[in-house]
C-alpha cells in the first residue's frame, strides 16, 4: 500500500498570500495518477487536480500542481477567504488506492 | 450536468447492515467506475472500493472484504455499496464517486455523502 504523507498539516495565511502544499509518497506514484482534492465542511470533496498538473473543469488558473514519482506539491495563488478547506492529495495508480490525511487551510 | 444522488441518513445497532444507494445521471453510467469513500467523524478519506459498472467487478480493500458487497443495477443507473455486521468503528458519511472519464481516473462528480451512525 503506497502511504501518502501531507505537510504542512495547517497553513494559516492572509488573503493574497499563495500556499505551497506538499504531498509525499512511500513508492513511486507515477504522475498521471495524482491527485489533489478541495474539502469544504459539510461538504462532499472536489476534484482540483488530477494526473499531478491538470486542472479540473472549472478550476481558476490560480490552482496548480505539479511533481512526479513520490513528491508532489499543490500551490494556490492569491488566495480569498473561500479558499479555506481542508485539501487531500490522492494516488490511484495502485490499488488500494489511498488518500493523504489532509492539510487544513485557514485564511 | 454529471450527478450523484445519494440515499439518507441511517442508523443502525452493532451487528446490523446497511444498504446505502447512489443514483448517476448526467453521464453515461456505464463507461465509469464508482467508488465508495468513507470519512469518520473529524478524520480523513478512506476508499472503500470500487465497481466497474460496465461488467460488475468489484474491488475492496482488505479491512473491509469480508464484511462489504458493491452491486449495480444498470437500468436504473444505481450503485448500492452494503456493509454488514456493523461496528462503532463504521459510523462515518459513505461517499460515492465516480471514476474513469477524462480524468483518467481520477474521482471527478462526487454524491453528497451518506451519514451511517452505528449506535447501541
Amino acid at each position: 500500500e503506497i502511504v501518502l504523507t501531507q505537510s504542512p498539516g495547517t497553513l494559516s495565511l492572509s488573503p493574497g498570500e499563495s500556499a505551497t502544499l506538499s504531498c509525499r509518497a512511500s513508492q513511486s506514484v507515477g504522475s498521471r495518477y495524482l491527485a489533489w482534492y478541495q474539502q469544504k465542511p459539510g461538504q462532499a470533496p472536489r476534484l482540483v487536480i488530477y494526473g499531478a498538473s491538470s486542472r479540473a473543469a472549472g478550476i481558476p488558473d490560480k490552482f496548480s500542481g505539479s511533481g512526479s514519482g513520490t513528491d508532489f506539491t499543490l500551490t494556490v495563488n492569491r488566495l480569498e477567504p473561500e479558499d479555506s478547506a481542508v485539501y487531500y492529495c490522492h494516488q490511484y495508480g495502485n490499488s488500494p488506492f489511498t488518500f493523504g490525511p489532509g492539510t487544513k487551510v485557514d485564511i | 450536468q454529471a450527478q450523484l444522488v445519494q440515499s439518507g441518513a441511517e442508523v443502525k445497532k452493532p451487528g446490523a447492515s446497511v444498504k446505502v444507494s447512489c443514483k448517476a445521471s448526467g453521464y453515461t453510467f456505464n463507461r465509469n467506475g464508482l467508488n465508495w469513500v468513507r470519512q469518520a467523524p473529524g478524520q480523513g478519506l478512506e476508499w472503500m472500493g470500487w465497481i466497474s459498472v460496465y461488467n460488475g467487478n468489484t474491488q475492496y480493500i482488505q479491512k473491509v472484504q469480508d464484511r462489504v458487497t458493491m452491486t449495480r443495477d444498470i437500468s436504473a443507473n444505481t450503485v448500492y455499496m452494503e456493509l454488514r455486521s456493523l461496528r462503532s468503528d463504521d459510523t462515518a458519511v459513505y461517499f460515492c464517486a465516480a471514476s474513469g472519464g477524462s480524468t483518467g481516473g481520477a474521482f471527478d462528480v462526487w454524491g453528497q455523502g451518506t451519514m451511517v451512525t452505528v449506535s447501541s
